[in-house]
Parts: C-alpha cells; structure tokens; sequence
C-alpha cells in the first residue's frame, strides 16, 4: 500500500527566500507524480507533474524534481511571494489510476 | 474551454439521511474521480470512473456509490450519512485513466449533523 508522507507540516518564510517543499513516497511503483496547491476550503490547483521517466519539471518560480529510486519528490519556489501561502499536496499515481495523497505542507510567506 | 464544475457548494445533512453530489467533467474528459478530504487530511481517494463503468475504488463502504453519464459528468451518492462523513468532495477530471494529469473542482463541503 502506498504512503505519502510531506514534511515539514507546516512552514513559516519571510517573503522572498527561497524554498523547498518535501514529498516521500513507500512504493516505487508510480506512474506520476503530481504537486498540487490548496486555498482554505477551495479544491486543488494543479502545479506540476512529473511522470516517471522525467526528473523535474519546471513552471515559472517553481520547479519539482523526482528521484524514483530514493522515493522523493521536491518541491522548489524560487522568491516566495505573499501569495504564494497555502497548502501545498503531493500525490503520486499508481496502479487504479488513483491519487494517493501527502498531508500536506502548510506555507505561510510574511512580509 | 469550461474547467470541472461541482453541485452544490454547500451542503447540511443530517445523520440517516442521504445526499447527492455532482460533477461536471472538463470538456473532452472521459475519467472522472473522487474524493474525500477530511479537516487537516489530504484526500482520499473514493473511485473512479471511465467511459460509464467503475474504473477502481478505495477503501469506501458501499454506502457510497456513483454514477456517471454519457456526458461524462458523474454523481456521487451517500446513504446513511454519518458524522464522519462530514468532509470536502472532490471530484477530479482527466482525459483518460492512468498517466493523465487530474485537474480538480472546487469542491463540494458537506456537513453531517
């Protein structure tokens, strides 16, 4: 059964640092590998994704990386922004095509 | 191009009673998934269905059941509501199963009293 697991729970930046976001998952096995971005009661918003043959991808100030054989995935965003803070959930697909899903890591950027 | 859309926003219920939930898939999608999130939670993953037939299911009871249609918009339906059932729904639209990027809906919150 596959674990996702996301640290650190939460994070605190002033804004402007750079940062790293960390996934790890149990079983190797993964089709894809998708970051995703959660506002407090709203749905997901797809950052990225990563299939399994690719390394990284990148999308303006953020860029995701992915080591299979390690089970990780990192989540980097360059000059954080006040409106960068939410959630930030990673989840990779396997077999049945579903998600399976981090907790989360919860971002706030001060200014 | 329209993005997944969900029905209702909002939602009261209480315990015993049974609710409906529906989605609309983004245009040309033909998969459609999902998922419960409880406060705090990530999402857990409901089932899924492709082209109008169950296409895998998570560790649900079967007092949660769904539909999708020719349109390829989906139901999600809950018997015998519990106060545990209290969560976000997702549902979650992709072009087909398996390697396809998962583009989400806002959700619908339902609260179970």
């Amino acid at each position: 059964k596959q674990e996702v697991t996301q640290i650190p729970a939460a994070l605190s930046v002033p804004e402007g640092e750079n940062l790293v976001l960390n996934c790890s998952f149990t079983d190797s096995a993964i089709y894809n590998l998708q970051w995703f971005r959660q506002d407090p009661g709203k749905g997901l918003t797809s950052l990225l994704l990563i299939q399994s043959s690719q390394r990284e991808q990148t999308s303006g100030r953020l860029n995701a990386s992915l080591d299979k054989s390690s089970g990780r995935s990192t989540l980097y965003i360059a000059a954080s922004q006040p409106g960068d803070s939410a959630t930030y959930l990673c989840a990779s697909t396997g077999t049945a095509s579903k998600l399976t899903f981090g907790t989360g890591t919860r971002l706030q950027v001060t200014l | 191009e329209t993005g997944v859309t969900q029905s209702p926003t909002h939602l009261i219920k209480t315990r015993g009673q049974q609710v409906t939930l529906r989605c609309s898939s983004q245009s040309g999608h033909n998969t459609v998934s999902w998922y419960q999130q409880a406060l705090g939670q990530g999402p857990q993953f409901i089932f899924q269905y492709y082209r109008e037939e169950e296409n895998g299911r998570g560790n649900f009871p079967p007092r949660f059941s769904g539909l999708q249609f020719p349109n390829y918009s989906s139901e999600l339906n809950v018997n015998a509501l519990e106060l545990d059932d209290s969560a976000l729904y997702l549902c979650a639209s992709s072009p087909d199963p398996g390697l396809d990027e998962q583009f989400f809906g806002p959700g619908t919150r339902l609260t179970v009293l």
